[in-house]
Formats: structure tokens, C-alpha cells, sequence
């Protein structure tokens, strides 16, 4: 299986930061890599599919980026709603997921 | 607009089968892929397997002994069944539907509903 290894693992920030979340891959996963944001007690949400591509009603702050193996989220200026766990996952061969990265507030 | 909702058992004995679910509203089962993915309490998230074209299905390879997923078209449900729990099994499992986004020849797929998930304990 691809393994897919986000950092960091957890991220402390203020409101208004802007922050990177990286996710690696184990191999090269030819661009077939989605975000996902969670809120505690929620079912994960799509943010971007296929490296860049805002999912609709998903806020234009968050963008994704990256290629081959290395593939970045960014988020321009947090706002409160941002602080949750983000997850990427890739669709190139056995499904699989990043461990997640936690979002907290500073 | 597509909904998901899980149902079955939230309690299930060791070396039992958990069976579980989903109800998909605002989406035809026929067209689309349909999944499910399970969380173990305060971990990640793992793909279980997905079923689409009919009956056609995928498993994630460490499950596939395991489990199987079908459909009932008639009712436009699918369904989960994974035999020999044990505690390891116990997570919150969800229904998705697993979208493909098609250019050039090559279709990317995401999962864009989820259902609200529902926690199955794997216990005596």
C-alpha cells in the first residue's frame, strides 16, 4: 500500500495565520490526492480533490498544491471555523489516508 | 442534494459479524460508487471497500477475508457485513459516496457525502 505521511501532526495557530499542512506519499500518486477537514463528533468533509480543485461551497482560502509525491494545503487566513483535523487520501491505488494533522488554536 | 445514513447493531460480540447499513437518498445506486470507511475512537481513517456497476466490488486488501459489501437496488441501499470481530473492529463506520471526476481519460475520485457515521463497539 502507498503510505501517505501529513506534517506536522498537530499545528497551533492563531486566527488570521496563514498556515501549510504537507502530505507525502510513499510513491508517486500521478495528482490522485484529496483533502478532507473533521470536526470532532463529524464526518470528514471534502475540501480539494485532485491536488487543486475546490470543492463547491468549500471557501477560497483553502488551496491545495503539489506533485509526484509532495503535496501541500494551505489555508491564507484562519478563521475560528478552520481549527479541526485535516486529513489527505489518495485514490491511485489501495485506497488510504494521511494519520491527520490537528489544527489548534494558539 | 445525496444523504447518507448508517444503521445496524451498535454492540457486537467477539467473533460475531457486524452488519451495518446505508440508506442513500438523492443519489441512484446504479450510477455511482458507494463506500465505507471506518475511524477507531481518537485514530485515522481507514477504507474499507466500495461497490459500483451493479455488484461490482473493491476491498482494501487487509479486510477483504472479511467482509463484503452489497446492494439492494430496490430499496437504494448497500450494505456491510464483516465476520470475525474482535475489539480491533470497534470504530465509527461510514457510508460515502466515492465520486469520479473524468478529463483527458483519466477519472480522479474523492469522497464527496458521508453519512454521519455511527459508532460499533466490538465487545462482550
Amino acid at each position: 500500500d502507498i503510505q501517505m505521511t501529513q506534517s506536522p501532526s498537530t499545528l497551533s495557530a492563531s486566527v488570521g495565520d496563514r498556515v501549510t499542512i504537507t502530505c507525502r506519499a510513499s510513491e508517486n500518486i500521478n495528482g490522485y490526492l484529496n483533502w478532507y477537514q473533521q470536526k470532532p463528533g463529524k464526518a470528514p468533509k471534502l475540501l480539494i480533490h485532485t491536488i487543486s480543485n475546490l470543492q463547491s461551497g468549500v471557501p477560497s482560502r483553502f488551496s491545495g498544491s503539489g506533485s509526484g509525491t509532495d503535496f501541500t494545503l494551505t489555508i491564507s487566513s484562519l478563521q475560528p471555523e478552520d481549527f479541526a483535523t485535516y486529513y489527505c487520501q489518495q485514490s491511485f491505488t489501495t485506497l488510504t489516508f494521511g494519520q491527520g494533522t490537528r489544527l489548534d488554536i494558539k | 442534494q445525496v444523504h447518507l445514513e448508517e444503521s445496524g447493531p451498535r454492540l457486537v460480540r467477539p467473533s460475531e459479524t457486524l452488519s451495518l447499513t446505508c440508506d442513500v437518498s438523492g443519489g441512484s445506486l446504479s450510477i455511482y460508487y458507494w463506500s465505507w470507511i471506518r475511524q477507531p475512537p481518537g485514530k485515522g481513517l481507514e477504507w474499507i471497500g466500495y461497490i459500483y456497476s451493479s455488484g461490482s466490488t473493491k476491498y482494501n486488501p487487509s479486510l477483504k477475508s472479511r467482509v463484503i459489501i452489497s446492494e439492494d437496488t430496490s430499496k437504494n441501499q448497500f450494505s456491510m457485513r464483516l465476520n470475525s470481530a474482535t475489539a480491533a473492529d470497534t470504530a465509527v463506520y461510514y457510508c460515502a459516496r466515492f465520486l469520479g471526476s473524468c478529463s483527458g481519460g483519466q477519472c480522479h475520485y474523492y469522497f464527496d457525502y458521508w453519512g454521519q457515521g455511527t459508532l460499533v463497539t466490538v465487545s462482550s
